[in-house]
């Protein structure tokens, strides 16, 4: 059974930093494509960033671009997401997302991220 | 690529069946349209992929289509589990995509 599991979410202060981590099981890691995708309280989905199996040439959504980083550990099966220079419109819920054939096949139960001060 | 429009709100009876539109898909996609259940307090649900096709496990009430720059996601026979937010996503090229703003469905 796929799984993924996000950690590392929680309150912090506008212009701070914060690292969120993803553990995926049931798969070939090293084979499949991830993302990030938020939630802000209430609203839709926004998809923030992504990245190949190879950890070669992730990609952002402008609203993110230069301030988050997308990473991967294949050898522990893990994907991470660095923010920084964070701001009050970062806050929501963020899902640890695997992609196949262009669609978000699997998706992680969020972690909140809380920006404000 | 902008973000795709969705109606807000969508309903109807048990039994009924119930279209959801999709608009500003750009050319670009490749009919990689995706569309996804959310209910609340819970991750999104992959039920649609590559415009009309269903993963393992949905049920065939769940179908979707595509003419030029609109999408579409019809639920037939509609069951009172299907109450709650659908979201369409479209690939923008070069491993971006772009979702819809979401459609509250609600069963009467």
């Amino acid at each position: 059974e796929v799984q993924l599991v996000e950690s590392g979410g929680g309150l912090v202060q506008p212009g701070g930093s914060l690292r969120l981590s993803c553990a995926a099981s049931g798969f070939m890691f090293s084979s499949y494509p991830l993302n990030w995708v938020r939630q802000s309280p209430g609203k839709g989905l926004e998809w923030i960033s992504h990245i190949r199996g190879s950890d070669v040439s992730p990609v952002y959504a402008d609203s993110v671009r230069g301030r988050f980083t997308i990473s991967r550990d294949n050898a522990k099966n893990s994907l991470y997401l660095q923010m920084d220079r964070l701001r009050a419109e970062d806050t929501g819920v963020y899902y640890c997302v695997r992609d196949h054939e262009f669609a978000f096949d699997h998706w992680g139960q969020g972690t909140l991220v809380t920006v404000s001060s | 690529q902008s973000a795709l429009t969705q109606p807000p709100s969508a309903s109807g009876s048990p039994g009924q069946s119930v279209t959801i539109s999709c608009t500003g898909i750009s050319s670009d996609s490749h009919d990689h349209v995706s569309w996804y259940q959310q209910h609340p307090g819970k991750a999104p649900k992959l039920i649609i992929y590559e415009v009309n096709k269903r993963p393992s496990g949905v049920p065939d009430r769940f179908s979707g289509s595509k003419s030029g720059s609109t999408a579409s996601l019809t639920v037939s026979g509609l069951q009172a589990e299907d109450d709650s937010d659908y979201y369409c996503a479209s690939y923008g090229g070069y491993f971006n995509w772009v979702f819809g703003g979401g459609t509250k469905l609600t069963v009467l």
